[in-house]
């Protein structure tokens, strides 16, 4: 069966760096696009970035753009989000979510890791 | 980017009622690409309903999505107490992916 595992949060300071990983298993990992999306304690959801299943193609949130880059390791079965010039902000639950679609992701989300926290805090 | 507004904020109903979810956007979603998402307290969130009225994997018929352009709902035609949840939009039609702020509906 599909599982995504997410590893990496925790409570970093103001401006340092965190590298997130979700490790997949279940399916042809190589086939997918894959994406980030986050939550805020107590808030809604918010799409974070993705990846195509080739790693062609890279999109992010305004958010976050320039600050956190999406990579892959298909050898690895594994997500990466590196995260870097933290904020406050960016404190939520952190999901890799699959895309419904193989190969050229639509951006709507099939499955999803059970989500790792990062704690943005001087 | 489009902006969806769900409402209402709450929907407090008892099991075997029935349960109407709105979700509204700021523009019209290209290609129906409206998917609609549960999540429990502690937990992901799960894909019930995709391209506004397909049902995912597993998701029991009494869950249904329905409409286009701008306006679309989530139905729950009788409340199981599994179904006491909070309930997101979200479209993928253009980027970036939004969601809804998200429809909680309690045990009354």
């Amino acid at each position: 069966q599909v599982q995504l595992v997410e590893s990496g949060g925790g409570v970093v300071q103001p401006g340092r760096s965190l590298r997130l990983s979700c490790a997949a298993s279940g399916f042809t990992f190589s086939s997918y696009g894959m994406h980030w999306v986050r939550q805020a304690p107590g808030k809604g959801l918010e799409w974070v970035a993705v990846i195509w299943y080739d790693g062609s193609n890279k999109d992010y949130a305004d958010s976050v753009k320039g600050r956190f880059t999406i990579s892959r390791d298909d050898s690895k079965k594994t997500l990466y989000l590196q995260m870097n010039s933290l904020r406050a902000e960016d404190t939520a639950v952190y999901y890799c979510a699959r895309d419904w679609t193989p190969l050229t992701p639509l951006g709507t989300f099939d499955y999803w890791g059970q989500g790792t926290l990062v704690t943005v805090s001087s | 980017e489009i902006v969806l507004t769900q409402s209402p904020g709450t929907l407090s109903l008892s099991p075997g009622q029935r349960a109407t979810l709105s979700c509204r956007a700021s523009q019209s979603v290209s290609s129906s690409y409206l998917a609609w998402y549960q999540q429990k307290p502690g937990q992901a969130p799960r894909l019930l309903i995709y391209a506004a009225s397909s049902r995912a994997t597993g998701i029991p018929d009494r869950l249904s999505g329905s409409g286009s352009g701008t306006d679309f709902t989530l139905t729950i035609s009788r409340l199981e107490p599994e179904d006491f949840a909070v309930y997101y939009c979200q479209q993928y039609g253009s980027s970036p992916p939004t969601f809804g702020q998200g429809t909680k509906v309690e045990i009354k």
